[in-house]
């Protein structure tokens, strides 16, 4: 059964550092998302990685693939208020286009 | 714009109610799915459908039941509610023929409490 744990669960930063968010999961699959929800909203999704050492930026935010280690990170640089949010993880299996196993989500708050 | 939508959007029943929560979507992808949501234990699936015909049951599918009554709609029920069902519920469709394979498309939410 597939697994993914995030961590940390809540992380509260200043405005201006930079942090890293953790996804493992614990059987091989070579792809992995990010998604964002603000509170009370949707899930809106944010990087599609799709292979070993896949890197994706997008304005303050970096994300990674590593499948040998079963890991992505989730970079933020020189974090600013607009991106306190929940970042959720999502896993498929290795093989077939079934189901994603999301992890738990890592609630960032960004303080002035 | 192709888009998924969820009625209703808020919904306060009572225990023991029959209740139906609707999705739509004009993203012509085959793939839907439901979603609970409760704090700390991220999303769950509750069920499945990759065709109008393939239904499959999620981790969580007990007191729940769907329906696909066309390939742009997916409807949940919760036959006779409880109030640890208490939650918010995500419709989501994907298009694995895509390039972004997995991915998915994340309805506005049901935010239902069960009293």
């Amino acid at each position: 059964e597939l697994k993914v744990e995030q961590n940390p669960l809540f992380l509260s930063m200043q405005e201006g550092k930079n942090y890293t968010i953790y996804c493992n999961y614990s059987t091989t699959s070579d792809r992995l998302y990010w998604y964002r929800q603000d509170p009370g909203k949707s899930l809106e999704s944010l990087f599609v990685l799709l292979s070993n050492g896949a890197v994706k930026q997008e304005g303050r935010l970096m994300a990674s693939l590593d499948t040998k280690a079963r890991l992505s990170t989730l970079h933020i640089t020189a974090a600013v208020h607009d991106l306190s949010a929940t970042y959720f993880c999502a896993v498929p299996p290795r093989f077939g286009n079934e189901k994603l196993t999301f992890g738990t989500g890592t609630r960032l708050t960004i303080i002035p | 714009d192709a888009d998924v939508t969820q009625t209703p959007r808020n919904r306060i029943t009572k225990t023991g109610k029959r209740i139906m929560l609707e999705c739509s979507q004009t993203k012509g992808h085959d793939r839907m799915y439901w979603y609970r949501q409760d704090p700390g234990l991220g999303l769950r699936l509750i069920y499945y459908s990759f065709d109008v015909k393939d239904i499959n049951k999620g981790e969580i599918s007990d007191g729940y039941s769907v329906s696909r009554q066309a390939q742009a709609k997916f409807s949940l029920s919760l036959e006779s509610a409880i109030p640890n069902q208490t939650a918010l519920y995500f419709c989501a469709t994907s298009d694995p023929y895509s390039g972004r394979r997995d991915e998915q498309f994340f309805g506005p939410g049901t935010r239902l409490t069960v009293l």
